[in-house]
């Protein structure tokens, strides 16, 4: 079975600009999350989307925002990005169930520097 | 205080030791503990998973939960240098994941 994929695995951009991001959970997975990860803050919860809908959001500026499709993928978009969004973007797949289908499984993550 | 609280170390033991570490939390509906290992550069991979009091062993690992005083522990026995890494504590209630800030650990040879 094949895992969590993300791609790109890096980005280069410059302030201002605007990134999409993408991640396809594992088959058979329905809740896909995304996180921030920097070295000073730890990995920060970004939101979740669920059967298409976003089910929980973390405390970041509206321009960060995502989706997510009909076969599960998920796309995560930043715009007028700010060198402060330069960080290891997580997206993780889970069932999304009661106890252990609430295990998240990450994909490789995209770096993203933003000059 | 913040919702799930560790120890960010880091930590070091020499190898064949026991390495403890600990975890504290904030809201009591939590249902699910998780902990995560995290290489330098790489993403978290799951290590154990547990929801009743009590102590959950697998190889090398112990999981411990107190929900009373709201804390999970991870112990790694006959610690070794691949165990170097930075340990994520997990935990879900009814809203999203909330993930500690990690702890560090050296295995020294």
């Amino acid at each position: 079975k094949a895992g969590v994929t993300q791609t790109p695995r890096y980005l280069i951009k410059t302030r201002g600009q605007q990134v999409t991001l993408s991640c396809s959970p594992i088959s058979g997975h329905r809740s896909v999350s995304w996180y921030q990860q920097t070295p000073g803050q730890g990995l920060q919860f970004l939101f979740e989307y669920f059967s298409e809908t976003q089910r929980n959001k973390g405390n970041f500026p509206g321009r960060f925002s995502g989706r997510q499709f009909s076969n599960s993928r998920s796309e995560m978009n930043v715009s007028t990005l700010e060198l402060g969004d330069s960080a290891l973007y997580l997206c993780a797949s889970s069932l999304a169930g009661q106890g252990a289908q609430n295990i998240q499984y990450f994909g490789a993550g995209t770096r993203l520097s933003v000059l | 205080q913040k919702e799930v609280e560790q120890n960010s170390g880091p930590l070091s033991v020499p190898e064949g030791a026991i390495a403890s570490l600990n975890c504290t939390y904030s809201d009591r509906g939590s249902q699910s503990f998780f902990w995560y290992r995290q290489y330098s550069g790489k993403s978290p991979e799951l290590i154990m998973f547990i929801y009743s009091n009590g102590d959950k062993e697998d190889g090398r690992f112990t999981a411990q939960l107190n929900k009373a005083s709201q804390y999970v522990s991870l112990l790694i026995r006959d610690s070794q240098p691949s165990d170097s890494a930075t340990y994520l504590c997990a935990l879900k209630g009814a809203g999203d994941m909330r993930f500690g800030a990690g702890t560090r650990l050296t295995v020294k040879p």
